[in-house]
């Protein structure tokens, strides 16, 4: 199956500071990958989706000023999340459809970023 | 109401047992359905799709579609302790750029 890694895994960070993370699809191109944020024990919520060559789509209550979504290319979009504060920590988690092959069913998810913000 | 509803469990079975996992859902516009494998720590797995209604067999693994009743289901059959893990059930359609709603997930545990 295709595969989309993540980087960092996991990151410490103290507050007030900024944490990049970022998304890529390995072997395939996705021009939109998903940005999701994950609690203990829930379900993904989703954040953003990432469009290259155009701005993000933020859902409703997502702030677009303190999570920054850049896709940078056909493989490549990365998270920043500006200013952390104890509250952003979480598991983040991107995905990008196989457009090629399936595309609405077909999402590969990356491993996650797990954020701690001290 | 949420558009997608899934019993969290968690769900406790022995070793061999069939589990049902199932979802319900309120939109009628999605067109597909699928479940994932979380493991703790780890980004989600997808086991397998179905588009629009029936059945569809992997393995162990069976995954069905009401959609008159708005109803998906995914059966493990022969249980075994590896698959311990969040199941979650997701839905998209055809418009919306593929974008994906999820369920809770359930947390099954196979006992050994």
């Amino acid at each position: 199956g295709a595969v989309v890694s993540q980087h960092p895994s996991w990151v410490i960070c103290k507050s007030g500071t900024s944490v990049k993370i970022e998304c890529r699809s390995l072997d395939f191109q996705a021009t939109t990958m998903f940005w999701y944020r994950q609690f203990p024990k829930q379900s993904l919520m989703l954040m953003a989706t990432s469009n290259e060559g155009s701005k993000a789509t933020y859902e409703q209550g997502v702030e677009k000023d303190k999570f920054l979504i850049n896709h940078a290319s056909l493989t490549l979009s990365t998270l920043t999340v500006t200013s952390a504060h104890p509250e952003d920590s979480s598991f983040y988690i991107c995905s990008a459809p196989n457009e090629e092959s399936g595309g609405a069913a077909e999402q590969y998810f990356g491993p996650g970023t797990r954020l701690t913000v001290t | 109401q949420k558009e997608v509803e899934q019993d969290p469990g968690p769900l406790s079975v022995p070793e061999g047992a069939i589990v049902s996992l199932n979802c319900t859902y309120s939109n009628s516009a999605f067109q597909y359905f699928m479940w994932y494998r979380q493991y703790s720590r780890k980004g989600p797995e997808l086991l397998m799709y179905t588009y629009s209604s029936g059945n569809k067999e992997d393995g162990r693994f069976t995954a069905q579609v009401d959609k008159s009743s708005k109803y998906i289901s995914l059966f493990i059959r022969d249980s075994q302790p590896s698959d311990s893990a969040t199941y979650l059930c997701a839905m998209s359609g055809n418009t919306g750029g593929f974008k994906t709603i999820f369920g809770a997930g359930t947390r099954l545990f196979v006992k050994a």
